[in-house]
């Protein structure tokens, strides 16, 4: 298995923009997480989903940011506009139903200038 | 929801001796306690994880002892390696469902 895979790996983007971040879970895992880690902040839950559906999005920061999962192996972090203050690494980690391990993803580095 | 506090921020020890990481968290149903290990620049990886049925779990030079009374747990690292420089994060979990991770703690091995 390829594992999380997650794209763009780099993305650098003006403030204003839409940033769209990409997320494969691994096959037959079931529970997908978004977080953003900063060093102010740490590492951050900002949504979950459970089988395609959004269980918990109370970490999501404002309107600004979306989040989709359209099917089981697909999803996207959606932020519009982008303000330099959303720098940050991404990540998305995967698992699987009744399994307690998530395995992340390679994370995907924004810059916002 | 959960809240997970960490301890030390920063950990500098000399190659050989012992690295101790004490974590906190206030959520009494939280059952499922791993620890990851995050390099610079990489993703975070589990490196071990305890549940609550346990009170203490080792996998080679790493150890994790869970008190569920204090609610604390803590990881033990035995004759470190320049290789187990890195930040570890702890994490508390209720079930199957979200992960709350501690605020990480760089460790330096100094050879």
């Amino acid at each position: 298995d390829a594992g999380v895979i997650q794209s763009p790996r780099h993305e650098v983007t003006e403030m204003g923009q839409e940033v769209t971040l990409r997320c494969k879970p691994i096959s037959g895992h079931n529970s997908l997480f978004w977080y953003r880690q900063t060093m102010m902040r740490g590492l951050e839950l900002l949504i979950y989903f459970n089988n395609n559906v959004p269980i918990d999005d109370s970490g999501m920061p404002e309107d600004r940011f979306s989040a989709k999962m359209p099917n089981a192996s697909f999803s996207t972090l959606k932020i519009q506009p982008s303000e330099p203050r959303d720098s940050a690494v991404y990540f998305c980690a995967t698992k699987g139903d009744g399994q307690y391990e998530q395995y992340f993803g390679p994370g995907t580095r924004l810059t916002v200038t | 929801g959960e809240n997970v506090e960490q301890h030390p921020s920063t950990l500098s020890v000399q190659e050989g001796d012992s690295a101790v990481i004490k974590c906190t968290y206030s959520d009494s149903a939280s059952n499922y306690f791993p620890w990851y290990k995050q390099e610079l620049g990489k993703r975070p990886q589990l490196i071990i994880d305890i549940r609550s049925n346990v009170g203490e779990k080792k996998d080679q030079r790493i150890a994790v002892t869970l008190n569920k009374t204090a609610k604390h747990f803590s990881l033990h690292i035995t004759e470190t390696q320049p290789e187990d420089s890195a930040v570890y994060f702890c994490a508390a979990s209720p079930r199957y469902q979200k992960v709350t991770f501690g605020t990480g703690t760089k460790l330096q091995v100094i050879p």
